[in-house]
């Protein structure tokens, strides 16, 4: 069973604080994403990785760094926290599986962060 | 970029009865289409793949309906049941090197 592990699963932050939100999976898949959800807006992709060393911004990565020190964890970053990134974040590595399916994408439980 | 737009997004039905749940996307080029399931509490769960030479997939009461003509997509619940109950994602992607667009959900009850 594929698993990606996400910490903390709650966060309370200050205006202005450094966050940092840990991901890991031991399913040994190349990519690695992470999205925020948000009521009205469904999934949204902040940032995404290739694997070791890769980071690549998604749709809306404005306000945040990620980091892929090794195929297992890819972490996200928050260097000055604001009350608008109040929201769930996920984690999710993919499966590129055959050639004949999309990427089948394998998610943590989230993280609530409230930036106060 | 691609667009995805789902609705709706709340639906109650009652058990037994069926829930569909449509997106419609903007990428004539899109060619990957997938549905999953976020139960409370959780991450989401892939339920079903399909590729645009498929208009009609069936898989365990679930039917997956693609009109690539309208650019929608569509999951069809038979006989819903309340372990059903759940918020549901479409996801298109133009190939399955690129990243997935979702939808925005829809929150579906079912109810006894």
């Amino acid at each position: 069973e594929a698993a990606v592990t996400q910490s903390p699963r709650n966060k309370v932050a200050v205006t202005g604080g450094k966050v940092t939100l840990s991901c890991n999976q031991t399913n040994n898949h190349n990519n690695m994403y992470w999205y925020r959800q948000d009521t009205g807006h469904g999934l949204r992709l902040i940032h995404y990785s290739y694997g070791a060393g890769s980071t690549e911004k998604g749709d809306i990565p404005d306000g945040y760094k990620a980091s892929r020190p090794s195929q297992e964890n890819f972490s996200l970053i928050l260097e000055l926290a604001t009350p608008s990134q109040t929201s769930v974040y996920f984690c999710a590595s993919g499966d590129a599986g055959d050639w004949g399916s999309a990427e089948t994408l394998y998610f943590g439980s989230g993280t609530r962060l409230t930036v106060l | 970029g691609e667009q995805v737009e789902q609705r709706p997004p709340h639906l109650s039905v009652r058990e037994g009865d069926s829930a569909i749940i449509i997106c419609t996307y903007t990428d004539s080029a899109t060619a990957y289409f997938s549905w999953y399931k976020q139960e409370a509490g959780a991450g989401l769960q892939l339920l079903m793949s399909v590729l645009s030479n498929v208009d009609r997939k069936e898989e365990q009461g679930l039917t997956v309906l693609l009109n690539k003509k309208d650019k929608r997509l569509s999951l069809n619940l038979t006989a819903a049941h309340p372990g059903d109950s759940a918020v549901y994602f479409c996801a298109v992607t133009v190939s399955r090197y690129n990243v997935l667009y979702f939808g925005s959900g829809t929150k579906l009850t079912v109810e006894p």
